[in-house]
């Protein structure tokens, strides 16, 4: 069963503005993870934020988490049509098996120009 | 993509005959995994490798075998091949330690059962 589950399934925006998308999660977690798939490709990964920590940067992507609520968002600025991808988060589970990550189903993001 | 092939990157193939997929890497990883990617269902583990000769099974392993035999190769087997099995299949694979973490993905296999 799938431990993330990204909202919204799709979101269009024009060139320039911001995209966020979340992502909630039903069970403690070591870390989280998202991750770009452009079409046809394999995944890619982008940043990783663990369960004791709020928020992190990567260049253009800001990443929050709230374990309190179990969830996480990627907010992309100034998005650019290279943007347009699908995205997914990914758990990991607390101890051993820390290796193992569970995806959500992505959101699919379209950059107009 | 990092060092991390896939072959063959597509295959169509009749029900019921056997099929395999392989995955090959060149970092020396110690964990391997395969996935299948389904609209409607994202990605979901099939099995993983731990180390040469130690696998286990994922989320959705029924009709599905894997072997790793050296370090770098990771083989999925459809034992006799069903059209539910129609599906992109991805190979990944992640380090030891801090590097384990976080997964390498392969290019894809596309798979389609007639």
């Amino acid at each position: 069963s799938q431990q993330g589950e990204e909202d919204p399934q799709a979101l269009s925006i024009q060139e320039g503005e911001n995209a966020t998308m979340n992502c909630s999660y039903k069970t403690s977690i070591n870390n989280l993870q998202w991750y770009r798939q452009n079409s046809g490709r394999g995944l890619v990964h982008l940043i990783l934020i663990r369960s004791n920590e709020r928020e992190k940067h990567s260049g253009r992507l800001r990443v929050t988490l709230d374990t309190s609520k179990k969830s996480s968002s990627l907010l992309i600025t100034a998005s650019r049509a290279a943007d347009t991808a699908s995205y997914f988060c990914a758990t990991a589970p607390p101890g051993a098996g820390s290796y193992q990550l569970t995806f959500g189903k992505g959101t699919k993001l379209s950059v107009i120009p | 993509d990092a060092g991390i092939t896939q072959s063959p990157r597509h295959k169509v193939t009749e029900t019921g005959t056997p099929v395999t997929l392989r995955c090959h890497q060149t970092e020396n990883h110690r964990y391997m995994y395969w996935y299948r990617q389904d609209p409607g269902h994202g990605l979901r583990l099939i099995h993983y490798s731990y180390g040469v000769k130690d696998t286990d099974k994922g989320e959705v392993s029924d009709g599905y075998s894997v072997s790793r035999s050296k370090t770098e190769d990771f083989l999925l087997t459809l034992e006799s091949a069903t059209s539910s099995q129609t599906s992109v299949y991805f190979c990944a694979i992640s380090g030891s330690g801090a590097r384990e973490e976080t997964q390498y993905f392969g290019p894809g296999t596309r798979l389609l059962v007639l």
